[in-house]
């Protein structure tokens, strides 16, 4: 079954860090372009960061960018998203999702989302 | 940044009904456009992407059109499953953007 599931979550305080993992299995993961998306409860969702297939090219909303980190291992067939200087507006559900081959961008596969909360 | 407005925001209809969402892109996004289907508490689903190319396992009671930089999803007689939360999202350019989500009610 072609799946990805989140891990890393929880609380944290302002200024704090959290590095979030997804692990991809029932496909070739090595394939695939990735992104991060959160979504506040209640909002629609938002788009934080892509990471080419091999982990050549990565890119950032401007709202974490300096202090997000994309990357990514094939060979364990994982993705991270390494959170610095955490801001009580980064609160949401993070979820990793893969960008279908077909070329058309669209997301055809999510994880379940783990639950970031930043507050003291 | 590419605004997607998206109308309704929220919509009641009955089992049966045909129905149309539709978003709106600030500049063109060419066919880089999918609907996503979101229950509480789960993740999106992607029903249509390139605008039109339903993924496979959805009804084909979705479809999705396009004329310039307006987009249409339209279910068109609606089940009690699809009663939920619909969004854009373009990915024709950085930063990706959604519209701001239809909230489908009995």
């Amino acid at each position: 079954e072609v799946q990805l599931e989140e891990s890393g979550g929880g609380l944290v305080q302002p200024g704090g860090s959290l590095r979030l993992s997804c692990a991809a299995s029932g496909f070739t993961f090595s394939e695939y372009l990735m992104r991060w998306v959160r979504q506040v409860p209640g909002m629609g969702p938002m788009w934080v960061s892509s990471i080419t297939e091999d982990g050549s090219k990565t890119t950032y909303a401007d709202s974490v960018k300096g202090r997000f980190t994309i990357s990514r291992d094939n060979a364990k067939n994982t993705l991270h998203l390494q959170m610095n200087s955490l801001r009580a507006e980064d609160t949401a559900v993070y979820y990793c999702a893969r960008v279908a081959a077909d070329g058309t961008r669209g997301l055809d596969i999510w994880g379940r989302g783990t639950v970031v909360t930043v507050s003291s | 940044d590419i605004q997607m407005t998206q109308s309704p925001s929220s919509l009641s209809a009955s089992v049966g009904d045909r129905v149309t969402i539709t978003c709106r892109a600030s500049q063109t996004v060419a066919s880089y456009l999918s609907w996503y289907q979101q229950e509480p508490g789960k993740a999106p689903k992607l029903l249509i992407s390139d605008a039109s190319k339903l993924r496979s396992g959805v009804p084909s009671r979705f479809s999705g059109s396009r004329s310039g930089t307006d987009f249409t999803l339209t279910i068109s007689s609606l089940q009690p499953e699809d009663f939920a939360t619909y969004y854009c999202e373009q990915s024709y350019s950085t930063p990706l953007t959604f519209g701001g989500g239809t909230k489908l009610e009995i």
